[in-house]
């Protein structure tokens, strides 16, 4: 069966500067997708970044990008010049095509002023 | 574009009620929908998974009388909590999927249930 782990329940970073959050999945499959999702306390999930796992190239939306490794089957998040607005719960998610999607225990971000 | 539309965002009813909630996609035909439980400070668990014009499929644990799913049409999907007990209160999110294989789920702003 597929999972996802996240070893990192909580991090801090000082605004403006960098923080990589972790994330580990297993599964058999070749063909999957991978996301990251944030949930403010609004409780909304967001769609932060996406990666199909056929694609080397690492994603990249503004200022998050991922470390898709997919030998080592680690997908990290990169957050850079962080914001107040980032701090948020974030959630790495994995789908198999066609199928549900599973996710992390997540990670508790936390932006120091 | 990709809204998902979830009502109530919140509801308290009494013990051995039932409860509705809803999910539609506005701007796009939802071919698979997804019901999610969320605890406080804990991840999503799935709860099942609705196919438009099929039966849903539970995850394992999840009592199919308990939590009624209808999937009636492409864009609307709804979770009806039977005989609800102090236990289901919880956080409960809906998502859609476009269809493709790659496409990430559209969350609902979700709906707090609370049964006294």
């Amino acid at each position: 069966a597929q999972t996802v782990t996240q070893s990192q329940p909580e991090m801090s970073v000082q605004e403006a500067e960098t923080v990589t959050l972790s994330c580990t999945y297993d599964t058999s499959e070749s063909d999957y997708y991978l996301f990251w999702y944030k949930q403010p306390p609004s409780r909304q999930m967001i769609l932060v970044i996406r990666q199909e796992a056929y694609k080397q190239q690492n994603a990249t939306e503004n200022r998050f990008s991922v470390n898709f490794q997919k030998a080592a089957k680690s997908f990290s998040l990169k957050i850079s010049d962080s914001q107040l607005g980032d701090a948020a719960m974030y959630f790495c998610a994995y789908r198999a095509s066609y199928d549900k999607v599973i996710f992390g225990p997540g990670t508790s971000l936390s932006v120091i002023p | 574009g990709a809204v998902v539309s979830q009502h109530p965002s919140w509801v308290i009813c009494k013990s051995g009620t039932s409860v509705k909630i809803e999910c539609r996609s506005l701007d796009f035909q939802a071919t698979t929908m997804f019901w999610y439980r969320q605890f406080p400070k804990q991840s999503l668990m799935l709860m099942a998974t609705s196919n438009e014009g099929s039966k849903a499929t539970y995850e394992q644990g999840v009592e199919k009388d308990k939590f009624l799913i209808n999937h009636a049409s492409l864009t609307l999907s709804t979770l009806t909590v039977t005989s609800a007990h102090p236990e289901d209160s919880s956080f409960y999110i809906c998502s859609a999927s476009a269809g493709t294989h790659n496409s990430p789920l559209h969350f609902g702003n979700g709906t707090r249930l609370t049964v006294t």
